[in-house]
């Protein structure tokens, strides 16, 4: 069985903190994880996936396989990043198994 | 491109009643995803297609749920009879093939059974 955790409902950083969103999974096999992100009033939508190893808006998540985690950081915060967030683990057939969510407040 | 339609957006129903959600995914998209989204929880996938075929329906409760993909193209999702547990917003999703694609997401149908 797959299982996604998230273990932060909430939470709350200040304009230009850092930010680690995390992330923890379990799977037998090797996974492909993902980021998305569900801003106010607007559609869920993808962030990132580790298999890029890339950086959008600022974000970036190592997939470290020894402590099964895939958390999220962002070295400066920003108003807009204000949002939910949503670990994802794709196990085969593109099915997706989702974390409960953080939501992520960006306070000036 | 347009993006996932999905309607009707919000519903309010009694239990024991039916009612069904409608989806259309993006043109060219072979795969289409339907996801129960519980207040507080993440999207957990309820059924996925590959053109008008079931993929993988594990997660549906297949005594009160139902969906179809006719022509490969738009979904329904049906529930019958409805339960106070199926409150919910309901996702419908498509991506370009099966394997490890971005799922592109609509806006939802917000559910309240009463």
């Amino acid at each position: 069985a797959q299982r996604v955790t998230q273990p932060e409902k909430l939470l709350s950083v200040f304009k230009g903190a850092p930010v680690e969103l995390k992330c923890n999974y379990s799977y037998s096999g090797s996974p492909e994880l993902f980021w998305y992100v569900q801003y106010s009033r607007q559609r869920l939508q993808l962030l990132l996936r580790h298999i890029s190893r890339e950086s959008i808006k600022g974000f970036t998540a190592d997939l470290n396989k020894g402590e099964t985690s895939f958390h999220l950081k962002k070295p400066f915060a920003q108003e807009e990043d204000s949002a939910m967030y949503y670990c994802a683990l794709e196990g085969g057939g593109n099915k997706l198994t989702f974390g409960t969510g953080t939501q992520l407040k960006v306070e000036l | 491109e347009a993006g996932v339609a999905q309607s009707p957006r919000y519903k309010i129903i009694e239990k024991r009643q039916s009612v069904a959600f409608w989806c259309n995914p993006i043109s060219g998209h072979a795969t289409l995803y339907w996801y129960q989204q519980i207040l507080g929880q993440g999207p957990k996938l309820l059924i996925q297609f590959q053109n008008n075929g079931v993929v993988d329906d594990s997660q549906l409760p297949k005594d009160r749920f139902s969906a179809e993909r006719l022509k490969g193209v738009d979904s329904t999702l049906k529930i019958q009879p409805a339960k106070l547990e199926d409150s919910a917003v309901y996702l419908c999703a498509s991506s370009r093939q099966r394997g490890v694609n971005e799922q592109y997401f609509g806006p939802g149908t917000r559910l309240t059974v009463t």
